[in-house]
């Protein structure tokens, strides 16, 4: 099982804010690295290093984190948004975890 | 531009081992601190880390996957290569391969990714 708890399906309507969660079994505080993928495709780095986004990725998706919980948030949603998202952290020992995945509908 | 891509058989029998190479081109795998990781995917279903290697051969392996795991690096032929003993429908997934970068003591990110290989698991 998953150590890394994001909910399983999330809508946003086209140009509103989205923000999607990955809570961690720990109160330790941290921050999580996020992918989006979309069909038949590899997954893709779009935030990572806290807040930090990737050359090609647009600025409307941001990373912030309080507490035990991670979000990634889409301001503005667009079509092509629509994809499933994955967080991904690692523990003390090295372990590297992904979350469940959350799969965005963009209405 | 670093690129990563699996090759491989789409096709294990049950009980055999699972065999993947990752070639990494456009730079080396020698060159920089990263860690380079396998990840699978089940249809329909969420990212699971398998296992890490550095260029120096340390390994770190997913607990629940490590009595069958090995993870090994060419720094010749510029690839990493997966085994996975003993498999079972279970193991039917995309695989991919990943370059990792660690950022103190807790922060990762896995990127590029390979475009991701299917391995079915029958007879």
């Amino acid at each position: 099982s998953s150590e890394l708890t994001q909910d399983p399906a999330v809508s946003v309507a086209l140009g509103q804010t989205v923000r999607i969660t990955c809570q961690r079994d720990s109160l330790r505080s941290y921050y999580a690295s996020w992918y989006q993928q979309k069909p038949g495709q590899a997954p893709v780095l779009v935030i990572y290093n806290k807040n930090n986004r990737p050359s090609g990725i647009p600025d409307r998706f941001s990373g912030s984190s309080s507490g035990n919980t991670a979000s990634l948030t889409i301001t503005g949603a667009q079509a092509e948004d629509e994809a499933d998202y994955y967080c991904n952290s690692r523990d003390s020992s090295g372990n590297r975890f992904f979350g469940g995945g959350t799969k965005l509908t963009v209405l | 531009q670093v690129q990563l891509q699996e090759s491989g058989p789409g096709l294990v029998k049950p009980s055999q081992t699972l065999s993947l190479t990752c070639t990494v081109s456009g730079g080396s795998i020698s060159s920089g601190s990263y860690y380079w990781s396998w990840i699978r995917q089940p249809a329909g279903k969420g990212l699971e880390w398998i296992g890490l290697i550095y260029t120096s051969g340390s390994t770190k392996y997913n607990p629940s996957l490590k009595s069958r795991v090995t993870i090994s690096v060419d720094t010749s032929k510029n690839q990493f290569s997966l085994k996975l003993s003993s498999v079972t429908a279970a193991d039917t997934a995309v695989y991919y391969c990943a370059r990792e970068v660690l950022y103190g003591d807790y922060l990762n990110w896995f990127d590029p990714w390979g475009q991701g290989t299917l391995v079915t698991v029958s007879s």
